[in-house]
């Protein structure tokens, strides 16, 4: 059965700790691994990684996958009580049409 | 910029009462059309997709049904809600197969 787990389920941190979140996968034809961040209602992307190794940055935000172990980690920064959020990842997998299958998320809390 | 629509934002309906939940999606042409529902505890859902005005395709079956009428609009609906239906439905769309889901702000239905 295909699925993505993320872990930990919740997280509380202070301003100012970095955080590591992880996702890992099982799916068929996989294609690539997306981050999104869930605040009060629309996930807003992140990211998109394809391929393993390569890191991608945006601000205090980073990502990288490794298609060998099949997991991806998303680190913050510095955080900042902005930051807190449910973080969603979800694995882009399948043949044409190529649905896109979620873990439950990781909630992170910064307290000021 | 593409922007999407999804309204209303809260609903609160009896069981046994139809239901209509309307999308749309602005700013691009033939998008991929999804229906998510969010369950505390359970992730994004995937319920229905559609690459085309009159192709739904249904990921889980239930009491709910999906229309798209216009290129740009998609529709949940069922005939008689279930306690069950309650939840936050989201509305995503995406430029093409290999590209990231842009989602709507959600609604949070209650049945009753």
């Amino acid at each position: 059965e295909d699925k993505v787990v993320q872990s930990p389920l919740s997280l509380v941190v202070h301003e100012g700790d970095t955080v590591t979140l992880n996702c890992s996968y099982e799916v068929t034809n996989f294609r690539s691994l997306l981050w999104y961040k869930q605040e009060k209602k629309a996930p807003t992307f992140l990211f998109m990684l394809t391929s393993s190794g390569i890191e991608k940055k945006s601000g205090r935000l980073s990502s990288i996958l490794d298609k060998k172990e099949l997991f991806s980690i998303l680190n913050i920064t510095a955080t900042q009580t902005g930051d807190s959020a449910v973080y969603l990842c979800a694995a882009h997998y399948g043949g044409s049409q190529g649905n896109l299958i979620f873990g439950k998320g990781t909630k992170l809390s910064v307290k000021p | 910029s593409q922007t999407i629509h999804q309204w209303p934002a809260t609903l609160v309906q009896p069981v046994g009462s139809p239901l209509s939940l309307e999308c749309t999606v602005e700013g691009t042409s033939n998008p991929n059309l999804y229906w998510y529902r969010q369950a505390a505890g359970r992730g994004l859902q995937l319920l229905f997709y559609s690459v085309g005005i009159g192709q739904i395709s249904s990921e889980v079956p239930q009491n709910l049904s999906a229309s798209r009428p216009q290129d740009r609009q998609f529709i949940l609906s069922s005939k008689k809600l279930l306690l069950s239906d309650s939840g936050f439905y989201l509305c995503a769309w995406r430029a093409s197969t290999g590209s990231p889901l842009h989602f709507g702000n959600g609604t949070r239905l209650t049945v009753t």
